[in-house]
């Protein structure tokens, strides 16, 4: 079975501009988490979509937002860039609930310039 | 608030001895806990994962310890090989809210 996939690996952009990074969950999983990772900050929750509606979300500005199709594959949005969003993006599926294992792909790293 | 958090933020070890690495957590609601393993690259690989009404849970190679009383977890690695060098996460579930919360993360390094 393959594993969660997340489009692009990378991308450099500039400050003001948007991104938009694209998960694929693994077959059969209907919840998708999406994670923000620094070397300061280590692992932080973003949100979490599950049969296409945000079911939590952590505490990040409005410009992060995200949505989930009904196929399952997720995206999200970070608009007005910051040169503080510079981050590896993990997305992360489980198949229903937020107590089972979360199994997470290789993430997009993001370079704002 | 919630927090998890790690004693040691590098450990060095010599192949083949045994590694642990500790875990502190402040949020007593939690009732599941799970490991990382992030190598480089990469995106975090789970290891073994255990449920609050456990104190102790085995896998291949790793054990992982659960001490409600001081809110504290571990994991212990067995033969350490060189291909077990990477960061190591702890994260809790459980509270209110259902994310997941990860501790800053252990460098481990494995020497020949």
């Amino acid at each position: 079975k393959a594993g969660v996939t997340q489009t692009p690996r990378y991308l450099i952009k500039t400050r003001g501009q948007q991104v938009t990074l694209s998960c694929s969950p693994i077959s059969g999983h209907r919840s998708v988490s999406w994670y923000q990772q620094t070397p300061g900050q280590g692992l932080q929750f973003l949100f979490e979509y599950f049969s296409e509606t945000q079911r939590n979300k952590g505490n990040f500005p409005g410009r992060f937002s995200g949505r989930q199709f009904s196929n399952s594959r997720s995206e999200m949005n970070v608009s007005t860039l910051e040169l503080g969003d510079s981050a590896l993006y993990l997305c992360a599926s489980t198949f229903r609930t937020d107590r089972e294992t979360q199994y997470f792909g290789p993430g997009t790293r993001l370079l704002v310039l | 608030g919630e927090s998890v958090g790690l004693h040691l933020p590098t450990l060095s070890v010599q192949e083949g001895d045994n590694s642990i690495i500790n875990c502190a957590y402040s949020n007593s609601a939690s009732d599941y806990f799970i490991w990382y393993k992030q190598e480089s690259g990469k995106g975090p690989q789970f290891i073994i994962d255990i449920r609050s009404n456990m104190d102790k849970r085995q896998g291949q190679r790793v054990t992982v310890l659960l001490n409600k009383t001081v809110k504290h977890l571990s994991l212990q690695i067995a033969a350490t090989q060189p291909g077990d060098s990477a960061v190591y996460f702890c994260a809790e579930r459980g509270g209110s809210n259902y994310k997941l919360t990860f501790g800053k993360g252990t460098l481990l390094t494995v020497n020949p």
